[in-house]
């Protein structure tokens, strides 16, 4: 059964260093959502791409976050520099289209500590 | 910001009982739909109902609209341990960016053997 592939799957970094999050969606998928998760928390998306094109991105703190889905395939998020408040669990998901009745299919996260 | 709130937040009960978890919303909805979320790990979905449903079943599941009250339910029967895991419920605004979904806080579920 094809899945959303993540790497890394955990990092540990010092503030004020960069870091970056892969995310390869199911084959065919056309949309991606880049979510963040905060322990107890449901997740919030941050960024959605349909193709390569960026649909969505008004909760994406821009002064430190961009995301890339450069081929309209697989996506790249990064945090430059990271907080310590930027702790948390990135979660990619992906869609046939963004029709609202499609499921999101989401991958096994990344789970980020800032020290 | 997060529309849906789940309640209760926690609940433990021994296999072989029912599990009922609500969600509430604040505004108009296309559609309403249900993840489950085993610890640390990424989401599932489980079943999603219309806004012009009422009552909707997937093997162990049933899940309820009631969009007078802007409230759903989601019962599982005959709980297994397996069934142990956080649910979150998520929904698709009208007139919000298409395919966006905002999910609630979730109510963890943990199954007693």
């Amino acid at each position: 059964e094809a899945e959303v592939a993540q790497s890394p799957r955990y990092k540990i970094t010092e503030k004020s260093q960069a870091v970056a999050f892969w995310c390869d969606p199911i084959s065919g998928h056309a949309t991606l959502y880049w979510y963040r998760q905060i322990l107890g928390q449901g997740p919030e998306l941050l960024v959605q791409f349909q193709d390569e094109s960026v649909v969505d991105d008004s909760q994406l703190p821009k002064d430190r976050f961009s995301a890339e889905r450069l081929k309209g395939v697989d996506s790249t998020l990064k945090i430059q520099p990271a907080e310590l408040g930027d702790s948390a669990m990135y979660l990619c998901a992906s869609s046939r289209t963004r029709v609202s009745y499609n499921e999101q299919f989401f991958g096994p996260g990344t789970r980020l500590t800032v020290l | 910001s997060q529309q849906g709130e789940e309640d209760p937040q926690a609940l433990s009960i021994q296999e072989g009982e029912n599990a009922t978890m609500n969600c509430s919303y604040k505004t108009s909805i296309n559609n309403l739909q249900w993840y489950r979320q085993n610890s640390g790990r990424g989401l599932v979905h489980l079943i999603l109902i219309r806004s012009n449903e009422r009552e909707k079943h997937s093997g162990r599941l049933r899940v309820t609209l009631d969009t007078s009250k802007k409230s759903s339910s989601l019962l599982i029967t005959a709980s297994r341990a397996a069934d142990t895991a956080s649910y979150f419920c998520a929904t698709d605004l009208r007139g919000g960016s298409q395919g966006n979904l905002i999910f609630g806080k979730g109510t963890k579920l943990s199954v007693k053997p």
